[in-house]
């Protein structure tokens, strides 16, 4: 089974803080994705990669960036943070390029900034 | 704009049948995904249609008419267990998923 983890489950930070979200993925997939999730919206996506040191925007970048260095590891950077990025952040990875596969996720994690 | 239509909530008894619908709109189409996602856990994949026409597996059934920009999931012989949101994605012309808020499946006894 394809194992997606995100660092943290919780995580409570301050105004103004730089925050990194960290996720790991096992099974060699190309595509990683950071979604943020809301009540009463769907899945927004704010980063996507296809490859190891390449990032895309996607509808919602603004205030974010992301790492890819290793296939692996995809990171979600909050470089300062503000009340309304107080969200669940959702992990996604995918197999393959140009062709449709499902996106497996990882348990998400519940960003409060205070 | 791109688009994707499913009702909030809806309500079923445990052992019914349930149906959740979807619409569509995107720029180009390959594809409608359905996801489950119980409370406080990941989404997990449930089916992916992309011709027109009924897939099965199990209890679960999804329904895809392309015309129609229309989807629907069936659960059949419903349990507790599957309380959760069910969320519709379609794939637009560059792959990219477009997602609907989901829609909360209430099973009660």
């Amino acid at each position: 089974d394809v194992k997606v983890t995100q660092s943290s489950r919780y995580l409570v930070k301050r105004t103004g803080e730089k925050v990194f979200l960290e996720c790991v993925q096992d099974m060699d997939h190309e595509n990683m994705f950071w979604y943020r999730q809301d009540p009463g919206l769907g899945l927004r996506l704010i980063y996507f990669s296809y490859d190891v040191k390449m990032k895309e925007k996607g509808d919602i970048p603004e205030g974010y960036s992301v790492s890819r260095e290793k296939k692996e590891r995809f990171s979600l950077i909050l470089e300062s943070a503000s009340t309304n990025q107080t969200s669940m952040y959702l992990c996604a990875s995918s197999s393959g390029t140009g062709d449709v596969q499902p996106q497996h996720f990882g348990d998400g994690t519940r960003l409060s900034i205070l | 704009g791109q688009n994707i239509d499913q009702p909030t909530e809806m309500t079923a008894t445990e052992g019914a049948i349930v149906q959740i619908n979807c619409t569509y709109q995107t720029s180009g189409f390959n594809g409608l995904f359905w996801y489950q996602q119980h409370a406080g856990e990941a989404p997990t994949f449930l089916s992916y249609n992309v011709l027109d026409g009924l897939e099965e597996k199990g209890r679960f059934s999804s329904f895809l008419s392309r015309s129609k920009g229309y989807s629907y999931l069936l659960l059949k012989e419903l349990q507790m267990k599957d309380s959760a949101s069910y969320l519709c994605a379609a794939s637009d012309s560059n792959y990219q998923l477009i997602w609907g808020a989901g829609t909360k499946l209430i099973i009660k006894p």
